[in-house]
């Protein structure tokens, strides 16, 4: 049972332009979310996390939203760069300081 | 933050053997746990290193495959015993500081098992 789903395996998005990814889970009791991001042969590391209690958190060129009804979340990069080409990762916790259960990842590419 | 160190990075094994992953942590973290990604797949928590006691395991995942060691606060070993080509796997060992709940991860150790 996936309870973090990605459901787009990949992404190519134009160098500039606003890149999103998406992420949806089910375990209502999840109430904090995070994107990390993974290039090849590293391990993955973090960006951005949101809590259950906002609907948004900003940092940088990174928004992520968060839509509690529809039990879906999403990633903003704006404006995307070569750079941002890595597979992203989302992830859920019930609590800060709980496991996190991690979707099967989404790659993005950034043309120039 | 947290910087984790991870060794070996890859390595190639022989079916039926045991392999060490050491995880080292520049600093005392809370939490330490290990992962696996197999190929095209996610991030699957096999256990949570618990400090001076046995950790704890996810469902499908068992001591006597994977065992674990956490001596003290910054430093993990995971084992994978009696490898099988279905071994074939990145293992990350990953830590918590602190209460924000972010998970630090290292690079990865990349096991093939023929």
């Amino acid at each position: 049972d996936q309870q973090v789903k990605q459901n787009s395996p990949s992404l190519s998005v134009q160098e500039g332009r606003i890149s999103i990814l998406n992420c949806d889970y089910t375990n209502s009791m999840f109430d904090y979310f995070l994107w990390y991001k993974k290039y090849p042969a590293e391990g993955p590391t973090f960006l951005i996390s949101i809590s259950s209690i906002k609907d948004k958190n900003e940092d940088g060129r990174f928004t992520v939203f968060l839509n509690k009804s529809a039990k879906h979340l999403s990633l903003h990069i704006v404006p995307s760069q070569p750079g941002d080409s890595a597979v992203y990762f989302c992830a859920a916790s019930a609590g800060t300081a709980s496991k996190l259960t991690f979707g099967t990842g989404t790659r993005l590419q950034v043309t120039l | 933050s947290a910087v984790i160190s991870q060794k070996p990075s890859r390595d190639i094994c022989q079916r039926g053997t045991s392999l060490t992953i050491q995880c080292q942590v520049d600093s005392q973290v809370t939490m330490m746990f290990w992962y696996r990604q197999q190929p095209g797949q996610s991030l699957t928590l096999i256990a949570t290193a618990n400090q001076g006691s046995e950790a704890t395991y996810e469902s499908g995942f068992v001591i006597d495959k994977f065992p674990i060691s956490r001596p003290n606060l910054t430093f993990s070993t995971l084992t994978v015993s009696n490898m099988s080509p279905e071994d074939s796997s990145i293992y990350l060992c990953s830590a918590v500081t602190g209460d924000t709940g972010e998970l630090f991860f290292g690079e990865g150790s990349r096991l093939t098992v023929l």
